[in-house]
């Protein structure tokens, strides 16, 4: 079946550091890819996206760029502020047909801190 | 402005009691989804549905049922709490299938069970 696997957190960084987040699938076909950010107390919101191969997916100067060759789709920020603090998730959803289709599958989560 | 609804932020119950986790989306989305949250394991999908009376079990449907008897509502029900259910629920929405659809979480309801 299909999954996600993250880079294992938590991730402390300084403000201003560069940010990588790795994450890796295993899914049949052409899936779509996600990034979604938790900030505390509040659900998910989608960050970027991208829905087929080499497509780069970018907002709030993340960005993150689907390499269907080596199943990655990792985030990278040039430089992070206090506000990036989060949990942030990778997630695949599959191309399959029918009834499970939409259907997400996430990774475990990456908890990202970062000090002024 | 898009909205997914969950009738309490924190709610507390004990072992053996029945638990209703309600979910309202105000956005006509014909796609509904109950997830569970848990440390290290990410989300892991409840169960969803894709229309009015339809519903489709996901990965962990074991110790729960839902209900969906009107398009912008989701019911997440435990029959009998256990401690074991105790975690952060999310419930979400999305358009019909499509590659450019995201889904819209809620905020989340925890729940712990004693």
């Amino acid at each position: 079946g299909d999954s996600v696997t993250q880079m294992e957190g938590p991730v402390t960084l300084s403000e201003e550091a560069f940010l990588t987040i790795n994450c890796t699938y295993t899914a049949t076909g052409y899936p779509s890819l996600f990034w979604y950010v938790q900030y505390p107390g509040e659900g998910l919101q989608l960050l970027l996206k991208a829905t087929k191969a080499d497509d780069k997916g970018s907002n709030k100067g993340f960005e993150a760029t689907y390499r269907k060759e080596t199943t990655s789709f990792h985030l990278e920020k040039g430089s992070v502020q206090v506000s990036d603090s989060a949990v942030y998730f990778c997630a695949l959803r599959s191309d399959a047909g029918g009834t499970s289709y939409g259907k997400l599958t996430f990774g475990q989560g990456t908890i990202l801190t970062v000090h002024p | 402005d898009v909205k997914v609804t969950q009738s309490s932020r924190y709610l507390v119950k004990r072992t053996g009691e029945k638990v209703f986790l309600e979910c309202v989306q105000d956005m006509d989305h014909e796609n509904m989804f109950w997830y569970r949250q848990d440390p290290g394991l990410g989300l892991r999908l409840i169960y969803f549905s894709y229309d009015v009376k339809m519903k489709e079990k996901g990965d962990i449907p074991e110790g729960y049922s839902v209900s969906r008897e009107k398009k912008e509502r989701f019911s997440l029900i435990l029959e009998s709490a256990s401690t074991n259910q105790t975690s952060m629920y999310l419930c979400a929405s999305s358009l019909i299938p499509g590659s450019y659809n995201e889904q819209f979480f809620g905020p989340g309801t925890r729940l712990t069970v004693l």
